[in-house]
């Protein structure tokens, strides 16, 4: 079974602009998160999607945002960019853990996207 | 709010020589707790998902265990391949993962 695909899987952009990133889910899993991690902050969590509604949503400005597709796939923009946006960008899959079965907690990541913001 | 905290920041180790990683973790009501390796530059690796106190799972040289407000990564004998950076994080009720910062180990052969 294919793994958690993200693209690109790396990016340069300037201060101002704006980016989308993809996060492709393996296939038969329905929830998708984002993460960001840096150096100093570690693994921070950016929001959770599941059937294209969003169910939880980390503590980052509304230059961040997110999509669920009908098909499970998902894209986060960031809007404006600065430079304390440069990160790895992780999305991950689950395949629901909301179904009761402790199974369905595991995330399984992707290979991340590098943004670097100059 | 859950919090999790890994000891040591750094472990170097020679190979061979077994060691344990620590995670300590704060929730209000642990639904599971989840330890991942991490290479530079990649998606944390998924190793092994925790849902009680007095569970274990083991992976080749890995050994995972729970308690009421820790858990305990075993590495034995390790090999410079398991030189990466450990990641534990948990998750109460509906509330996301939060991890910890992680241990970054180091096996010199």
């Amino acid at each position: 079974k294919a793994g958690v695909t993200q693209t690109p899987r790396y990016l340069i952009k300037t201060r101002g602009q704006q980016v989308t990133l993809s996060c492709s889910p393996i296939s038969g899993h329905r929830s998708v998160s984002w993460y960001q991690q840096t150096p100093g902050q570690g693994l921070q969590f950016l929001f959770e999607y599941f059937s294209e509604t969003q169910r939880n949503k980390g503590n980052f400005p509304g230059r961040f945002s997110g999509r669920q597709f009908s098909n499970s796939r998902s894209e986060m923009n960031v809007s404006t960019l600065e430079l304390g946006d440069s990160a790895l960008y992780l999305c991950a899959s689950s395949p629901d853990w909301t179904s009761g079965r402790a199974i369905t907690d595991t995330q399984y990541f992707g290979p991340g996207t590098r943004l670097t913001v100059l | 709010e859950d919090q999790v905290t890994q000891s040591p920041e750094a472990l170097r180790l020679q190979e061979g020589e077994s060691s344990s990683l620590n995670c300590s973790y704060t929730v209000s009501g642990l639904r599971g707790l989840f330890w991942y390796r991490q290479d530079p530059g990649k998606g944390p690796e998924f190793l092994f998902t925790l849902y009680s106190a007095g569970e274990e799972k083991e992976k080749e040289r890995l050994k995972a265990t729970l308690t009421k407000k820790e858990s305990f990564l075993h590495i034995t004998a390790p090999k410079p391949e398991d030189s990466a950076t450990y990641l534990c994080a948990v998750r109460s009720g509906n509330t996301p993962l939060v991890f910890g910062k992680g241990t970054r180990l180091s096996v010199i052969a």
